[in-house]
């Protein structure tokens, strides 16, 4: 069992809907969550901070965290075409930062 | 603000060479963290330098050797290069290492032939 598992998809959705983006994770010891968005030849765009469970939202981004199951979300809304992209869940526990494997998202006009 | 800068942005290597990579942190940060990511996978840690000293190691190997110097301004060295060390080469920078937000440069592309 990977240490953070990441549906890879990848995942279509038109313009204008919802789109909800999970992980999940084994080790308890991660303290700090994060979502990052990576284009195609660029690197990891941090999109969101959080320590503790609960929402955080950030313009039309809500990042969301279950300490006590060990799973985080992302949600966007009103999506649009330039969200496509890679979006990367990241857990930090002191210097040591793990990755999923990314969630690739198109969004159609 | 001046964000992470990588150099240079591609290299082509043969097996058995070495190579060193540059990163320029972001002003105002003193840690910097390595990472190497295959395509389609997410980064993998490498190593974390914060004021000058290895703060920090994930699995890879010895060969895998890096710096950091006074300016903050760091360089990964790599030994003996093989096959599957082709892959992305991503710096991030932070403030005090530990627990902060990274921020990532757009990273070297590294192919070994």
């Amino acid at each position: 069992q990977k240490e953070v598992e990441q549906d890879p998809g990848p995942l279509s959705v038109p313009e204008g809907a919802i789109v909800s983006l999970n992980c999940t994770y084994s080790n308890s010891a991660f303290q700090y969550f994060m979502w990052y968005r990576q284009y195609s030849r660029k690197g990891p765009e941090l999109l969101m901070y959080t320590y503790s469970s609960g929402n955080k939202e950030d313009g039309r981004f809500t990042a969301q965290v279950d300490k006590s199951s060990k799973y985080i979300s992302l949600f966007i809304r009103d999506s649009q075409p330039s969200d496509s992209a890679t979006y990367l869940c990241a857990m930090l526990n002191n210097n040591d930062m793990r990755f999923g494997a990314g969630t690739r998202l198109t969004v159609k006009p | 603000e001046t964000g992470v800068t990588q150099s240079p942005t591609h290299l082509i290597k043969t097996r058995g060479q070495q190579v060193t990579l540059r990163c320029s942190s972001q002003s105002g940060h003193n840690t910097v963290s390595w990472y190497q990511q295959a395509l389609g996978q997410g980064p993998q840690f490498i190593f974390q330098y914060y004021r000058e000293e290895e703060n920090g190691r994930g699995n890879f190997p010895p060969r895998f050797s890096g710096l950091q110097f006074p300016n903050y301004s760091s360089e990964l060295n790599v030994n003996a290069l093989e096959l599957d060390d082709s892959a992305l080469y991503l710096c991030a920078s932070s403030l005090d290492g530990g627990n902060q937000p990274q921020h990532f440069g757009d990273g070297t592309r590294l192919s070994i032939l």
